[in-house]
């Protein structure tokens, strides 16, 4: 039973650039949210798709942006990539958004 | 601000010691989650405690909701080498938050 896979692993950017990350969510969930995670901090919680639809948000720019597709997959935009932006980008799905399980994340590098 | 507060930041201690970390709240949770977070993985879920002064056993590791509903404690029994990581406990009062964590190192 795959768990939450999310792709790339790393990634290196320079500030101003756009980046693209992907979520694929445990088998029979349905909900998407998607976490910021600063070294020695907590996860910071961004977004959260349900049916397609951003459900809740936290307190992110609209630079942070989203996509849930109808196989429950799920993107996350950053445009305009500024050094603070560095971070572990966590990706966590649920059904019906209940009992968390997190994908191993993604070490985005602004530089 | 954070919503929830977890205490001590860091915790090293040695092999066969128990421990107790606590995650402070001034805001009434339906129930809070506890996680273990190890280096370069995502945090994997422990235990949900969803009734005021439920206590829930896992092993050595014993979870307690407050009565209130504000605060929860993980008490880790004959801690071993193992137990190291992060440790984190989240909630959603309005939207899903997260404490800071505690760091534990636990040396043989």
């Amino acid at each position: 039973d795959a768990g939450v896979t999310q792709s790339p692993t790393h990634l290196i950017k320079t500030r101003g650039q756009q980046v693209t990350l992907r979520c694929s969510p445990k088998s029979g969930h349905d909900t998407v949210s998607w976490y910021q995670q600063a070294l020695g901090q907590g996860p910071q919680f961004i977004f959260q798709y349900y049916e397609e639809e951003e459900r809740q948000r936290g307190n992110f720019p609209d630079r942070f942006s989203g996509h849930q597709f109808p196989n429950y997959s799920s993107e996350l935009n950053v445009n305009a990539l500024l050094l603070g932006d560095s971070a572990l980008y966590l990706c966590a799905s649920s059904l019906e958004g209940y009992g968390y399980t997190f994908g191993s994340g993604t070490r985005l590098t602004v530089v | 601000t954070q919503l929830l507060e977890q205490s001590p930041q860091f915790l090293s201690i040695q092999e066969g010691e128990n421990l107790t970390v606590y995650c402070n709240s001034s805001s009434v949770f339906s129930s809070l989650q506890w996680y273990r977070q190890e280096p370069g993985e995502g945090p994997v879920l422990l235990v949900t405690v969803v009734t005021g002064g439920e206590v829930k056993k896992l092993k050595r590791l014993t979870f307690q909701f407050g009565d209130a509903r504000k605060d929860s404690s993980l008490h880790i029994t004959a801690a071993q080498p193992g137990d190291t990581g992060l440790y984190l406990c989240g909630g959603n009062a309005g939207k899903s938050t997260f404490g800071d964590g505690t760091t534990l190192t636990v040396k043989p």
